[in-house]
């Protein structure tokens, strides 16, 4: 069974930094392109970023670009996304999700980790 | 601002049919037929219901259905049941900056 599990969420100040992980298990994670997206609150979904199979190459939305990194440890199966310079924008419900092939769409999604920026 | 439009809400009774619409440009939905749709039940993870416009990934029931005309595409929930009260979330391929473009959800209802 496909699992992703995100960690990592709580509160921060405005300029401080967070790092969220995503645990895979029930699948080859060396395979798949992963992404985060978020959702913040009474909004829609957001796709935040996103790294492919080696870490070799990553993409990020204009909104965090510069703020936000996403790495990979494909020893572990796990994602992470570096979040510096956070604001209060950036409060979301943070989910890792894995792509589907050259589709762009993402066939497993984890439950999420809330991201609180607030003083 | 979400970059695809999506109607606020929908609703239906148990057994009918309702359609929920994405509109968006000929820069994404309109370009490409890389339109997904997902189920959210808040507080659990998104599901993914129909890729490229129109296929629907294993497990999810034929109830479910995708189409797309010009830059609008089109998600139709047939026999609404009880479990189909969530949100409804649509994506496109954007471009090279913005990978994905999503809309800002329909909350269904099922009455």
């Amino acid at each position: 069974e496909v699992q992703l599990v995100e960690s990592g969420g709580g509160l921060v100040q405005p300029g401080g930094s967070l790092r969220l992980s995503c645990a895979a298990s029930g699948f080859t994670f060396n395979n798949y392109w992963m992404h985060w997206v978020r959702r913040a609150p009474g909004e829609g979904l957001v796709w935040v970023s996103r790294i492919i199979t080696d870490g070799s190459g990553t993409n990020y939305a204009d909104s965090v670009k510069g703020r936000f990194t996403v790495s990979r440890d494909n020893t572990k199966n796990t994602l992470y996304l570096q979040m510096n310079s956070l604001r209060a924008e950036d409060t979301a419900v943070y989910f890792c999700a894995r792509g589907l092939g050259y589709t762009y769409a993402f066939d497993y999604w984890g439950q999420g980790t809330l991201v609180t920026v607030s003083s | 601002q979400s970059a695809l439009t999506q109607p606020p809400s929908a609703s239906g009774s148990p057994g009918q049919s309702v359609t929920i619409s994405c509109t968006g440009t000929s820069s994404d939905v309109g370009g490409y037929n890389y339109v997904s749709w997902y189920q959210h039940h808040p507080g659990k993870a998104p599901k993914l219901m129909i890729y490229e416009v129109s296929k629907r990934p294993s497990g999810v029931p034929d109830r479910f259905s995708g189409s797309k005309s010009g830059n609008t595409a089109s998600l139709t929930v047939s026999g609404l049941q009880a479990e189909d009260e969530a949100d409804y979330y649509c994506s496109s391929y954007g471009d090279s900056n913005n990978f994905v473009v999503f809309g800002g959800g329909t909350k269904l209802t099922v009455l």
